[in-house]
């Protein structure tokens, strides 16, 4: 099945600071999704991509879908300390289980002590 | 409107015992999913359901997985003879359908399961 590879698992921020997150798969997606979970909460969307070399933003965050339909990148900008949490990218393909999710492994976004 | 409520919250069993997990979507969504998280790893896709039925049951770890979704709302995931490597976030998630781009799905809670 398709794999998809989040990096990095995690990464400390200092508040102001850019970061940078990013995922790729083995195979074609039809759209590309962008999550973040809060601890005890269900993942809630934050970006949605639908079609190749979109570069969509929200707010801070900044997300783009790769020309080759095979990754995907996540910005967020002048980080605050709510942006802490476990931020996820999710493929689509249409039409496959019911347009299911597949979900990168998570990159944990902690505050540096 | 209200969110996908799931329940219970948190669910401590033994391990051999059978468990339901039940999900209330979003209500008039026809599209209902359900994923399962383990500790610290993204999100496994178990089963979808398109009104009642579900067509494709093979994200289901083993037979001892089932689910059924009634009136078209209301879905229970169940365990039978629970393992310890069960223990995980069971997800529900909701859409308005199955369609193509820009079906959002939205998640619930989650209910934490723990077989010791």
């Amino acid at each position: 099945g398709q794999q998809l590879n989040q990096s990095p698992q995690s990464m400390f921020i200092q508040e102001g600071e850019d970061v940078s997150m990013n995922c790729t798969s083995s195979s074609i997606f039809n759209t590309w999704l962008w999550y973040k979970q809060d601890p005890g909460e269900g993942p809630v969307l934050l970006i949605a991509l639908y079609k190749a070399g979109e570069l969509t933003s929200n707010g801070r965050l900044t997300a783009q879908f790769g020309i080759t339909r095979k990754d995907s990148f996540l910005n967020i900008s002048a980080s605050i300390p709510s942006d802490v949490g476990i931020y996820f990218c999710a493929g689509q393909l249409y039409k496959a289980a019911g347009n299911k999710l597949t979900f990168g492994g998570g990159t944990r976004v902690l505050v540096k002590p | 409107g209200a969110g996908v409520s799931q329940s219970p919250s948190n669910k401590v069993t033994e391990k051999g015992k059978d468990v339901e997990l039940r999900c209330d979507p979003i209500s008039g969504h026809t599209a209902l999913y359900w994923y399962r998280q383990s500790l610290g790893q993204g999100l496994e896709f178990l089963i979808y359901f398109q009104g009642n039925s579900a067509p494709d049951k093979s994200g289901l770890p083993s037979d001892r997985f089932s689910a059924e979704r009634t009136g078209g709302s209301v879905s229970t995931l169940t365990i039978q003879r629970t393992q310890q490597e069960d223990s995980a976030v069971y997800l529900c998630a909701s859409s308005p359908r199955l369609a193509g781009a820009g079906e959002t799905q939205y998640f619930g809670p989650g209910t934490r399961l723990l077989v010791l």
